[in-house]
């Protein structure tokens, strides 16, 4: 089956506790991409890339990095998360990077829940 | 990319068609219309999208204005299991923004029973 998946889907940490959210699609996709959602704010897209070891910085950066090492493979990584991390993290992939975006889908993963004590 | 506005909330009875309107009256020629949602407690899916002509997929259709400043997204017999968070967005196609997908706040689709 076609699919996004996430890992963990949910994570209690605490101040300063190194963590990697790891996001996996079995799709051949190009472009990934890392949103979190908060209340009132919607999703804001945190880093994205068009392609393995090509990745950019997104709306919310501070604090996150990624790397690409592996086209099905996108790890979101949390140096020394805060209490401000805490939120809803998805992953994102579609097909093509760069020509046609306009068109094209993007599918999510299931999410991970992060709390940040 | 260009703004688009969506009422907060809408009600609608199941097995009822249901109407959730878009304005995008800042859209350029270019922008596609795309429809997500998002089921609670889940990953934003996506629904739909078109340019310029009404478009038809097993999950909806897209009615798109004729000077494109508006577009409805039609569900032609809601279940339960629509009720969603229902994202009208624009995508540049000459968008250098990270290719993110700006979600803005939705309609909050209440489906009952």
């Amino acid at each position: 089956e076609a699919q996004v998946t996430q890992n963990p889907r949910y994570l209690i940490t605490v101040t300063g506790k190194k963590l990697t959210v790891t996001c996996s699609q079995n799709m051949n996709h190009e472009y990934m991409s890392w949103y979190r959602q908060d209340p009132g704010l919607g999703l804001r897209q945190i880093y994205y890339s068009m392609n393995v070891e090509v990745t950019d910085k997104g709306d919310v950066p501070e604090g996150y990095k990624v790397s690409r090492k592996e086209k099905r493979n996108f790890p979101l990584i949390l140096e020394s998360p805060s209490p401000n991390q805490t939120s809803l993290y998805f992953c994102a992939s579609s097909l093509r990077g760069r020509a046609l975006i306009s068109k094209e889908t993007q599918y999510f993963g299931p999410g991970t829940r992060l709390l940040v004590l | 990319d260009a703004k688009t506005t969506q009422p907060n909330s809408m009600e609608s009875n199941e097995e009822e068609p249901v109407h959730l309107p878009c304005n995008h009256s800042t859209i350029s020629g270019t922008d596609y219309i795309h429809w997500y949602r998002q089921l609670p407690s889940q990953g934003p899916e996506y629904v739909i999208h078109g340019l310029t002509s009404n478009v038809n997929n097993r999950m909806a259709s897209l009615a798109i204005a004729e000077d494109r400043k508006s577009s409805t997204l039609i569900l032609h017999r809601a279940t339960l299991r629509d009720a969603a968070v229902y994202y009208c967005i624009l995508r540049e196609i000459n968008s250098n923004s990270g290719y993110a997908l700006n979600f803005g706040k939705g309609t909050s689709l209440l489906v009952t029973p």
